[in-house]
C-alpha cells in the first residue's frame, strides 16, 4: 500500500491567496483527519470525516478554512484567503474504525509558508 | 476534556543506554493511548498502541510502553537506544467514536555517540 498521500509537499504563497491542500487516504479506510502542526500550538486536530461526512470541525480555526471529502479516496483542505499565521505543517491521517478501534496512519505532511 | 502531558521537552542519552519517555494523560473514560515518532521533515509513524488487556505493550523498533491507570501514565521505554532513534516522540490519547487524537507537546530525543 502507498500509505496516505498528500500534495503538494511544500507550498509557498503570498498573503491573500487561496491555498488548497490535498489528501488521498489509504484504500479501505473510513475515517480521515486533518491536523496542523506549529511550534507554538503543537499538533492540533482541525476536522475529521467518517464515511466522507464531516463529523467534527470544531478545530477549524476560522471561516477561512474549509474541508471537503467528495469521495472515499480524496479530501481537500482549503484556506481562503491565506494569512502568514497559517504557516504550518498540515497532516492528513486515515484510519479504519472497527469496534471503536483504529490507529491513524499519517501522511508526510504539507509544509505551508504564507509570506 | 482530554489532555496529554509530556513533561520532558528534550532528552539526551548515549547510544546503548536505556530510555524512558514520560507521558501522563487526563481522560474521563477508558483511554486509548498511542506513541508516535516523527523524524525531521517526516510524518508521524505509529510505534505502539494500547486499547485494553495487557498493560505492557510491545511496539516496533524495540520499544515498549506500560499503561498504569493508577498513575494515569503511559511511559515509553527502550532498553538500548540506537543513533537512529533520534527523533521527536509524541504521546496521544484517542477519544470519541473515531478515536480522534489529542497529542502531547512532544519530547525531542538526542542520541550521543
Amino acid at each position: 500500500d502507498a500509505g496516505v498521500i498528500q500534495s503538494p509537499r511544500h507550498e509557498v504563497t503570498e498573503m491573500g491567496q487561496e491555498v488548497t491542500l490535498r489528501c488521498k487516504p489509504i484504500s479501505g479506510h473510513n475515517s480521515l483527519f486533518w491536523y496542523r502542526q506549529t511550534m507554538m500550538r503543537g499538533l492540533e486536530l482541525l476536522i475529521y470525516f467518517n464515511n466522507n461526512v464531516p463529523i467534527d470541525d470544531s478545530g477549524m480555526p476560522e471561516d477561512r478554512f474549509s474541508a471537503k471529502m467528495p469521495n472515499a479516496s480524496f479530501s481537500t483542505l482549503k484556506i481562503q484567503p491565506s494569512e502568514p499565521r497559517d504557516s504550518a505543517v498540515y497532516f492528513c491521517a486515515s484510519s479504519i474504525q472497527r469496534e471503536g478501534r483504529g490507529e491513524q496512519f499519517f501522511g508526510p505532511g504539507t509544509r505551508l509558508t504564507v509570506l | 476534556a482530554q489532555s496529554v502531558t509530556q513533561p520532558d521537552i528534550h532528552i539526551t542519552v548515549s547510544e546503548g543506554a536505556s530510555l524512558e519517555l514520560r507521558c501522563n494523560y487526563s481522560y474521563g473514560a477508558t483511554p486509548y493511548l498511542f506513541w508516535y515518532v516523527q523524524s525531521p521533515g517526516q510524518g508521524l509513524q505509529l510505534l505502539l498502541k494500547y486499547f485494553s488487556g495487557d498493560t505492557l505493550v510491545q511496539g516496533i523498533k524495540g520499544f515498549e510502553a506500560e499503561f498504569k491507570r493508577s498513575q494515569s501514565s503511559f511511559n515509553l521505554r527502550k532498553p538500548s537506544v540506537h543513533w537512529s532513534d533520534a527523533a521527536e516522540y509524541f504521546c496521544a490519547v484517542g477519544f470519541g467514536s473515531a478515536r480522534q487524537l489529542t497529542f502531547g507537546s512532544g519530547t525531542q530525543l538526542t542520541v550521543l555517540p
